[in-house]
């Protein structure tokens, strides 16, 4: 158990529709990164917030954001969801802004789009 | 811009065999580097990671890799694998001159055969 807990474990939905994925960091932790995993892309890196302030975007969809709230914990949410989203979404959390400190990966949010 | 290739998709390898899971990257800048282990159905964990000093760098269950400046490698190796090694492993840089920035390989499945 890596202390960071995501909600919920599992999401079906429909095309079109929107969607909020929570994550909790470790406690303490002032980071948080997402990331996309899917057969055919692999682990992407999405987003990074770092204090409640966004600090790095990867290849982050325009109808897809985040946010971090004083309380450190995450929500990212999807919009106008396609049959391509379907992915396992994970978040990550760390002490420190930076990469090079160890990340502790949540169990993902499995999200399928029919 | 950096770039993380991990060679074979797939590796099976005969239990208490070694094994070598095989990572090249490129940038123009200098990187640290990550081995992540995803076990099934679960959120991925460090194995180890090279930040400067020696280039043999030892992680958990048994794991090393080697930062091989010149030929932009760290392969990830193991003397004996066992069952419990079957998982997914990743390979990922992270650019010291962006502090920020994370990019994954597209990850290697390894299968120990009994």
């Amino acid at each position: 158990d890596s202390g960071v807990t995501q909600t919920p474990k599992h999401l079906i939905t429909a095309t079109g529709q929107r969607v909020t994925l929570r994550c909790s960091p470790r406690s303490g932790d002032l980071s948080v990164y997402w990331y996309q995993q899917s057969l055919d892309q692999g682990l992407q890196f999405l987003i990074h917030y770092y204090n409640g302030e966004e600090r790095a975007k990867g290849n982050i969809l325009e109808r897809f954001s985040a946010q971090q709230f004083p309380d450190l914990h995450s929500e990212l949410n999807l919009s106008s969801l396609e049959l391509g989203d379907s992915a396992l979404y994970f978040c990550a959390s760390s002490p420190q802004g930076s990469p090079r400190h160890e990340q502790f990966f949540g169990p993902g949010t499995r999200l399928t789009v029919l | 811009a950096q770039s993380v290739t991990q060679l074979d998709s797939q590796v099976p390898v005969f239990e208490e065999a070694p094994v070598e899971l095989r990572c090249n990257y490129s940038s123009s800048v200098s990187v640290y580097l990550f081995w992540y282990v995803q076990y099934p159905n679960q959120g991925l964990q460090l194995l180890l990671k090279y930040l400067s000093g020696s280039t043999l760098v030892k992680g958990i269950n048994g794991f090393e890799a080697e930062f091989n400046k010149s030929q932009t490698s760290f392969h990830l190796r193991k003397p004996s694998v066992h069952i419990s090694d079957t998982a997914e492993y990743f390979c990922a840089v992270s650019p010291m001159n962006r502090d920020d920035k994370i990019i994954f390989g597209k990850g290697t499945r390894l299968h120990i055969l009994p």
